[in-house]
């Protein structure tokens, strides 16, 4: 199993909600990752988890609460967000964190904040 | 960090080979090369990576200028399907995150 599932695929939300995102994977991977994607531009990393541990923030807004309960999965709690903060919101996982480490992708899921 | 420079499109005939070219003129000795790419409504996909030495596998081949200060990505003969955004990534000794740029669009011509 070579693949990062990630649920929904699609979610709309008002500011006054609070909703999780959930990522899995089951390739035995250390390290998981949070990307933010806008539409037309590159990701940009969010959150860094090393065996389940948060070792990077990238300096995002506390509304975006990021969770690894074991090391097959990851979730992103979302609580008052804004209507900018609508995007494609990527998981990726690979086997370490290393410079040598290729990351896996999940397909993403499509947040609108309304 | 070091930073990379792309084209921001290309296009090419299917079934010829395709050279993508990525500046890198501030990388340092323990940088790696990365290339991941992008197909429509799909989450990013690893291609290629390395050091030093080109670099084959069964997507690509990576070529590497002598003075690291360049690379070019090639497809040997592109498909349809390899239409995508294509980035071009140097992975920091000095952290573990990864820091894409705006990446080549390719377009592939039938």
């Amino acid at each position: 199993d070579t693949e990062v599932t990630q649920t929904p695929k699609h979610l709309v939300m008002g500011m006054t909600n609070k909703k999780s995102l959930k990522c899995e994977q089951h390739m035995g991977h250390r390290a998981m990752y949070w990307y933010k994607q806008k539409a037309k531009k590159p990701p940009e990393l969010m959150f860094v988890y090393s065996y389940e541990k948060l070792s990077i923030n990238e300096s995002v807004p506390s509304r975006f609460s990021p969770e690894c309960p074991n090391s097959s999965l990851l979730n992103l709690h979302l609580h008052a967000l804004q209507p900018e903060d609508s995007a494609l919101y990527l998981c990726a996982s690979s086997q370490e964190t290393g410079l040598n480490n290729e990351q896996f992708f999940g397909p993403g899921t499509r947040l609108t904040v309304l | 960090d070091a930073k990379t420079t792309q084209p921001n499109s290309m296009e090419s005939n299917e079934e010829e080979p395709v050279h993508l070219p990525c500046n890198h003129s501030t990388i340092s000795g323990t940088d790696y090369i990365h290339w991941y790419r992008q197909l429509p409504s799909q989450g990013p996909e690893y291609v290629i990576h390395g050091l030093t030495s080109n670099v084959n596998n069964r997507m690509a081949s990576l070529a590497i200028a002598e003075d690291r200060k360049s690379s070019t990505l090639i497809l040997h003969r592109a498909t349809l399907r390899d239409a995508a955004v294509y980035y071009c990534i140097l992975r920091d000794n000095s952290n573990n995150d990864m820091r894409f740029g705006a990446g080549t669009r390719l377009t592939v011509k039938p």
